[in-house]
This record gives C-alpha cells, structure tokens and sequence, in this order.
C-alpha cells in the first residue's frame, strides 16, 4: 500500500540553523513527490514537487529511491518559514490523481 | 491569483443533520477533490470529480456523503446525516489537469463540528 511516513511531529530550530524535515514514502514505481505548506491561518500550498528540481524559498528536496525519501532542507532557517509541512505522494491508483499526505512536521523557527 | 474559496469557514451542526459544503474551484479547472482532516490527523483523501462524474472515491466517502457540480462554478460535497466522527476540517481542491504530477489548489478548509 502506498503510504507516506513523517516521522517527527515537531522541529524547533534558532534562526539561521540548517533544517531538515524527513519524509519516507513506500510506492514500487516511479513516485510524485510533493511538499506543502501551511502557515498560520492560511490554506495548504504547494511549496514544491520533485519533478520540478527547483529551489522554493531556499527550500530543496531530494528524492533517494533507495531509501525511498524525499527530505525537504534548508540551509538557514528563517522566522518566516515556521509552518506545518506536508510531505504528500501522488496516488497512481485510479484515472484521476489524488493525494496520500503524511502527518505533517510542525517547524518552529526561533529567533 | 485565482483562489479556491470555499463556505462556511466554520459550521456547526448537530447528530443525524444533513451539511452541505460549498466550494467554488479555479475558473479553468476541471478537476475537483475533497479531502479532510479530523483534528490531529493526516490530511485523508475523499473523492475525486471530473466531468460531472465521481472519479475515485475513498473507504470513507460512503453512502452518506455525496458530491455534486450543481452549476458552472460550485462543487459540493453533502453528508446526508452527520455522524460525530464526521468532525473534521474539510478541503476542496483542484487542478487543471488531473494527473498525478499537477499541482492541486486547495481552499482554505471549512471546520465542521458535530454535536
């Protein structure tokens, strides 16, 4: 079964730490990966996917097939970025795509 | 920027009552989805909806939930007769092409509390 595993609830940081939230998934074929975001009083937005290869707000992700992860990083934390983080997995299952979220991380960034 | 809205932003109902929630996608978008979120919990797939047609639904969405397009711009999700479980923070969302790899435009959530 396709499932998506974040396994810290939690991660508090001080202002220009590295983070680092993890994500492991488990799909047999090729995955759609995506991290989404969701600030205080605001929606969940898309922050990026992996078949992009981009940078978002000096966010990367990487995704290892080997150990099947696809961890958001960033070299220096700012205020700003204190959020919750949804690592979430594209649903190959059916004619229409959906998404399989994980738990979220909460990211406390602090000053 | 075109936003997915959705209403109420909060609604509060009792046992057995029917809810209808509201949703107005992306003017260009023709693919729609609900999903929830019971508090504390991972955000949960419920349907998918093209072309006027459920798509895929999930275990959860049973008989008691239905969803419709009943004009150009709404999508509603209704639950026939709400059960205390059925409390949780509802989304809508959509894309423009319904492929897994398309980005989905979620609204901002309406709460719903049964009583």
């Amino acid at each position: 079964a396709q499932r998506v595993t974040q396994p810290e609830k939690l991660l508090s940081v001080f202002k220009g730490a590295p983070v680092e939230l993890k994500c492991n998934y488990s799909y047999s074929g090729s995955p759609e990966l995506f991290w989404y975001v969701q600030y205080s009083r605001q929606r969940l937005q898309l922050l990026l996917r992996h078949i992009s290869r981009e940078s978002i707000k000096g966010f990367t992700a990487d995704l290892n097939k080997g150990e099947t992860s696809f961890h958001l990083k960033k070299p220096f934390a700012q205020e700003e970025d204190s959020a919750m983080y949804y690592c979430a997995l594209g649903n190959y299952g059916g004619s229409q795509g959906n998404l399989i979220f994980g738990k979220g991380t909460k990211l406390s960034v602090k000053p | 920027e075109p936003e997915v809205t959705q209403t109420p932003s909060h609604q509060v109902t009792q046992m057995g009552q029917e809810v209808i929630l509201r949703c107005v996608p992306i003017s260009n978008h023709l693919y729609f989805y609900w999903y929830r979120q019971i508090l504390g919990q991972k955000v949960e797939f419920l349907v998918s909806f093209y072309n006027n047609e459920i798509s895929e639904k999930s275990e959860i969405f049973d008989d008691q939930f239905s969803v419709e397009r009943p004009d150009g711009s709404n999508f509603t999700l209704k639950i026939r007769s709400t059960k205390l479980e059925d409390s949780a923070m509802y989304f809508c969302a959509s894309s423009e092409v319904g492929v897994v790899a398309d980005t989905q435009y979620f609204g901002p959530g309406t709460r719903l509390t049964v009583l």
